[in-house]
């Protein structure tokens, strides 16, 4: 099984700043099926990255991912208000499909 | 709009049984993998169980032991889960969720609100 790794637990930031989270796997994640969540308050999650760097239909482009193997990138270019939640990690190019445990971001 | 709708979350005994139902529409139900994906309370994801679009592959997770059971009916849009045997540790919230694929098991491209399943006495 792969364990995904979020960093860091907690992410304290301002609207308008930079947000870079970062996912690692315990192993490579084959064909970078990695995708990522937003999941607010209450809310079920939201898919916001697939492919490790395709948005999925209606993402902001302010939310980009990158990486391969196993190092993966979230990032928020300049947050918003309503970008302020948790976000998770997902790998699908293995079974059983994982999660990272989230990171998240919280208004400075 | 693609649209899943959970019910039949509940209050349960431990060693009881529920099934909890996903009602799917706006898209073609009968085309894509479903899944059941859970959330203990202030916890992360945890994915549950997985079926193929026309349930030729089901898969659990190693830590249900076999008291999890996924099943579909196409005719009625509609995603089911059977839980037996329920323990203190399966309390969470329970997402049903689309998978990206119809034959293989990617990732989730759209959830439902969930519903709570409370294992108490």
């Amino acid at each position: 099984e792969i364990v995904l790794t979020q960093s860091p637990g907690t992410l304290s930031l301002s609207p308008g700043e930079r947000a870079t989270l970062s996912c690692r796997a315990s192993q490579s994640v084959s064909s970078s099926y990695l995708a990522w969540y937003q999941q607010k308050p209450g809310q079920a999650p939201r898919l916001l990255i697939y492919g490790a760097s395709s948005r999925a239909a209606g993402i902001p482009d302010r939310f980009s991912g990158s990486g391969s193997g196993t190092d993966f990138t979230l990032t928020i270019s300049r947050l918003e208000p309503e970008d302020f939640a948790v976000y998770y990690c997902q790998q699908y190019g293995s079974s059983p499909r994982t999660f990272g445990q989230g990171t998240k971001v919280e208004i400075k | 709009e693609v649209q899943l709708v959970e019910s039949g979350g509940g209050l349960v005994k431990p060693g009881g049984s529920l099934r909890v139902s996903c009602a799917a529409s706006g898209f073609t139900f009968s085309g894509y993998s479903m899944n059941w994906v859970r959330q203990a309370p202030g916890k992360g994801l945890e994915w549950v169980a997985s079926i193929s679009s026309s349930s030729s592959y089901i898969y659990y997770a190693d830590s249900l032991k076999g008291r999890f059971t996924i099943s579909r009916d196409n005719a009625k849009n509609s995603l089911y889960l059977q839980m037996n045997s329920l323990r203190a540790e399966d309390t969470a919230v329970y997402y049903c969720a689309r998978d990206s694929s119809g034959y293989y098991f990617y990732y989730f491209d759209y959830w439902g609100q969930g519903t709570l399943v409370t294992v108490s006495s």
